[in-house]
């Protein structure tokens, strides 16, 4: 199947800092990439979708101005938590759009805000 | 928007075969139906994909019934390392069906 990375995979960082997040599809392209959260013992939930060369499309209750989405090729998508706090402290994993009907997923990245 | 439905949780024991069934009772004429597997603290991992019918690969088995109003995804002989939580998702395309994770089965495989 198809593969994505992530990188970091681990970050811990003081509250007020900002963090990026860099999502690659590595052996095909993807226009879409989509960015999801998920935390402790629930389900992924959608906050996002990266769309290469375009504004990205944020789910309801999601804050665009905190999270900064930048879909600047067709093989890399950036999550930027802008002055992260505890709360959003959390499990990021993105997933890339290899066909209509399939998305593959990255490792996730693991963020702990102090 | 398709919603799916499956069981919380399921138990097994080593060398069985598990079926996990979800219900998509409005399933649309262009969706198509994957199943993904997710250790703790690892990202979705893509396991099958089907439109109708059956499909086989190297891991498992997707059964979709002729009204594709649910689907099993099959098993066989199933090991400890086959723990984890297993989700359905049904969509295409723009449609969000496909993006939206509902709670997933979890899988408890028992020596």
């Amino acid at each position: 199947g198809a593969v994505v990375s992530q990188h970091p995979s681990r970050v811990i960082c003081k509250s007020g800092t900002s963090v990026k997040i860099e999502c690659r599809s590595l052996d095909f392209q993807a226009t879409t990439m989509f960015w999801y959260r998920q935390f402790p013992k629930q389900s992924l939930m959608l906050m996002a979708t990266s769309n290469e060369g375009s504004k990205a499309t944020y789910e309801q209750g999601v804050e665009k101005d905190k999270f900064l989405i930048n879909h600047a090729s067709l093989t890399l998508s950036t999550l930027t938590v802008t002055s992260a706090h505890p709360e959003d402290s959390s499990f990021y994993i993105c997933s890339a759009r290899a066909t209509q009907e399939t998305q593959y997923f990255g490792p996730g990245t693991r963020l702990l805000v102090l | 928007l398709a919603k799916t439905t499956q069981p919380i949780s399921m138990d097994s024991y080593e060398g069985q075969e598990v079926n996990i069934t979800c219900s998509h009772n409005n399933i649309a004429t262009n969706d198509y139906i994957t199943w993904y597997q997710q250790f703790p603290s690892q990202g979705p991992r893509f396991i099958i994909q089907g439109y109708k019918t059956k499909v086989t690969n190297e891991v498992a088995s997707l059964f979709i019934p002729a009204d594709r109003k649910s689907s099993t995804l099959s098993l066989p002989r199933v090991s400890l390392s086959d723990t984890a939580v297993y989700y359905c998702l049904v969509g295409f395309g723009g449609s969000q069906g496909n993006l939206i994770f509902g709670k997933g089965t979890k899988l408890s495989v028992k020596p």
